[in-house]
Formats: structure tokens, sequence, C-alpha cells
């Protein structure tokens, strides 16, 4: 079955430290894909990056960079330069076709960012 | 494009109840996924809906249910309502293929007293 496993519960940083999220994940698929989502304290789901099982080039998009490694299962997120506006729930999310359609998301359970001046 | 609209944004009902909630998807897009989220079982994947048809199923009791209509717009609907199914309650919408991305809505915060 699909599984993904955030950690780290809560981070603290003081604003401009770089941060580094991680996510590791579980499937018996080769075909799959990996999300990061962004849930500021409004509640909706933001998305930031998708990622499929076949890419493995790391991607860097402003002060976002993320770091993908098949051979770890891994899917780790690190924001440079934090602001205080990061500050949020953050969830990785895996799909795969195990599940019929490719189309349900498995979540981790977050990760709680507090960037503070 | 307008984005994934849900409502109510808020509500409050009584244990025994039922209720119904409303998404309707960015324009153009086929697919509604309906997740629950509490803070002691995370995001849980509902149902999906494409094409008027309920594609794929989370491990929910038959008190959850769901339906689309031929312009994408979904519905749930959650019958006699217990204390644990207070949660905020998203909606997502995409295309529906394969590894797309799903956008969320602001989600129904949903309180059971």
């Amino acid at each position: 079955a699909q599984k993904v496993t955030q950690a780290q519960t809560e981070i603290s940083v003081v604003e401009k430290e770089d941060v580094t999220l991680d996510c590791v994940y579980e499937t018996r698929d080769t075909t799959y894909y990996l999300f990061w989502y962004k849930q500021p304290p409004s509640g909706e789901l933001v998305f930031l990056i998708r990622r499929n099982s076949f890419d493995e080039q790391n991607e860097i998009s402003g002060r976002y960079s993320w770091n993908f490694q098949k051979s770890t299962s891994s899917f780790n997120f690190t924001i440079t330069a934090s602001q205080v506006v990061d500050s949020a729930v953050y969830f990785c999310a895996l799909s795969d076709s195990y599940t019929g359609t490719a189309s349900k998301l498995t979540f981790g359970t977050g990760t709680r960012l507090q960037v503070t001046l | 494009k307008a984005g994934v609209t849900q409502t109510p944004r808020y509500l409050i009902k009584t244990r025994g109840q039922q209720v119904t909630l409303s998404c309707s998807p960015i324009s153009g897009h086929r697919s509604v996924s309906w997740y629950q989220q509490t803070p002691g079982q995370g995001l849980q994947f509902l149902f999906e809906y494409f094409s008027e048809t309920q594609r794929n199923k989370g491990n929910f009791p038959g008190r959850f249910s769901g339906r689309q209509f031929s312009n994408s717009r979904s519905e749930m609907n959650v019958s006699t309502l217990e204390l644990g199914d207070s949660a905020l309650y998203l909606c997502a919408s995409s295309d529906g293929l394969a590894g797309v991305v799903q956008y969320f809505g602001p989600g129904t915060r949903l309180t059971v007293t």
C-alpha cells in the first residue's frame, strides 16, 4: 500500500534561516507522482510542485527547491531564506496507479513550519 | 479561470442530522475528489467522481455518499451525523488524468454538536 511519512511534526526557525522539510514515501508502483502542498491558516491547500517517478531532476523555484531521490524514496523540500509568510503546514502527497485511477492522493501527516522574526 | 468553490464555508449540525456539501470545480475539469481533514486522522480520501460516475472510493462508512452532476458540480452527503464527523471537508478539481495536479477549494468546516 502507499504511505507517506513526514517525521517532522513542527519546525520553528528564525526568518532568513534555511529549512528542509522531509518526506519519505512507500509504493509498490513503478509509475507514481509526488506532490507538495501548502496549507496556510485559511485552510485551503495550495499546490507547490509535482514530480513523476521518471523525473529525478531536482528543481528550484525562487526560494523553494526540491530534492527527489528514488534510491532513498525521499522527496525533500527546502526553503531558502525563510520568511514569516512561509509559516504554514506543508503536506507531501503521493498518487499511483495502484488505486486504479492515480487520482487518489495519499497525504503525509504534514509539517507545521513557524517562521518568526 | 475561477478556482474551486465550496459552499457553505461553515456549518453547525446536531448529531443524527444529515448534511449536504457542494463543490464547483474549475471550468473544464471533469474530476472532483473529496477529502476529510481531522486533527486525529489527517487528510483522508473520501471518493472521486469523474463524468458523473464514482471512480474511486476511500474507506469510509456508507453514511458518506456523493454525486456529480452533468456540469461537473459535485455534492457530498453525510447522513446520521456523528460527533466524529466534525472536520474540514475539502474538494479538489482536476481533469482526471493520471497524476495531474488537483486544485483544492477553501473547504467546508463542519461542526457536529
